[in-house]
Order: structure tokens, then sequence, then C-alpha cells
């Protein structure tokens, strides 16, 4: 089983604020790095993924960057809004993994407080 | 609308019984997965499948039983073998195999042994 981490595991923020949060993975046999943002009582959905070293997507406020070479990604939010409030989980698979089967880390999960 | 359902939303199981978790995609994908959560763990692999009648084991497959007769509905039971079955269950699906694309997911099933 392969190690995902990710930190910190909860983050409390004010509005307006700027975060980001990390994910490690292996740094071997990399294909493809997700990151997925799961509301409360919403299903997960995702936000980025990212395959190439060097990769930075950026969707709105939110931006993710990648290092496969180190094996890290950081995710950042610029100017958090209360419904960025969510739980952010990221997800390694690896080359030649089974049926595009994923590693989840535990999750970093924001709080913004207006 | 396109997407995946489960259900029930929750459900409650007297210890020794087995019970049965539904999910249904309309997306036409190939792959789907089931994955388990508990508190401050990361989502767990349980079972995946790829093709109709084709299935396999996951990281915590012990205590569980799936089925693939349809593209479309890949049902988990949770037998009395597994050992402590109250968690969170993610059913998730994809569009095929090759490709590192983002999994689609259900609303989960919250499932509580009385």
């Amino acid at each position: 089983i392969l190690n995902v981490e990710q930190s910190p595991q909860s983050l409390h923020v004010q509005e307006g604020d700027s975060t980001n949060f990390t994910c490690s993975f292996p740094s071997s046999n990399f294909y493809a790095l997700h990151w997925y943002r799961w509301e409360t009582a919403k299903s997960p959905e995702a936000l980025f993924v990212m395959t190439l070293n060097g990769d930075e997507k950026k969707k709105g406020q939110i931006s993710a960057t990648l290092n496969t070479k180190e094996g890290y990604s950081y995710l950042y939010i610029k100017g958090s809004q209360p419904e960025d409030s969510a739980t952010y989980l990221c997800a390694f698979r690896g080359r030649g993994s089974t049926l595009g089967r994923l590693y989840f880390g535990r999750g970093t999960q924001l709080t913004v407080w207006p | 609308d396109g997407g995946i359902t489960q259900s029930p939303k929750y459900l409650f199981r007297k210890e020794g019984q087995n019970v049965t978790l539904s999910c249904e995609q309309n997306l036409n994908h190939d792959a789907m997965y089931w994955y388990r959560q508990d508190p401050g763990q990361g989502l767990r692999l349980i079972y995946y499948s790829q093709i109709v009648n084709d299935f396999q084991k996951g990281d915590i497959a012990e205590g569980y039983s799936v089925s693939r007769e349809k593209k479309e509905s890949f049902p988990l039971t949770v037998t009395s073998a597994q050992k402590n079955p109250t968690a969170f269950y993610l059913c998730a699906s994809k569009p095929g195999l090759a490709g590192a694309g983002e999994q689609f997911f259900g609303p989960g099933t919250r499932l509580t042994v009385l």
C-alpha cells in the first residue's frame, strides 16, 4: 500500500486569507496526482488532475503545483471564502496502476470563517 | 442528469446480518470502485471493476463481496464476516482504464451496525 500524506490535517482561516496545503507521495513510478474537493453532504469533485513535473493548474482562486521528482504537490487558495470550506483530498496514481486505482491521503479539512 | 447514485443514504444493520449497498451510474463508464472512509483515515479501496463480470480486490476486501452483472451497476454486500462495518461508503466510476482522468463519486452511504 502506497503512502500519501497530507498536511495539515485541518486548517481554520478568516475570510480573505490565503492558504496552502501539501500532499506528499512516492516520487518513483509517478503517473498522475489528483486533487478533489469534498464539501459536507456532497460528493467529492475533482479539482485538478496533474501529470507532468512542474505542472501548474488553476481554477478560479485555487491553484496547484506539482513536483514529481521530490514527490509533492501544493494546493493554494487565494482570498479564501466561506464557500471554500471543505475537505481537500489528494490521490496518487502510479505508473502501471491496475484499472486506474488511486491511493488517497487523509485530506486537509479547511474551515473559512466569515 | 448523468451521475452516480447510491442508496440508501443511511443504513442500519444488526450484527450478523448481510446488507447490500447500491451503486448505479448512467455515465457509461467502464471502471467502478468502492471505497470506505473511517474518521481520520483516507479513502480505502475495497473492490474495483473494469468490465461486466470482472472485479478485483482492493486493500480491504475481507468481509465484502461485489457483483458486476451490468455495466451501470456495482452493488457492494457487507457480510457478517466484516468485523467492523460501521463506516461511510463511497462508490466511484471512471470513463475508461487508460488515461489519468478523474474519478466521479456518488453521494455515499453511511452504514451503522447496531
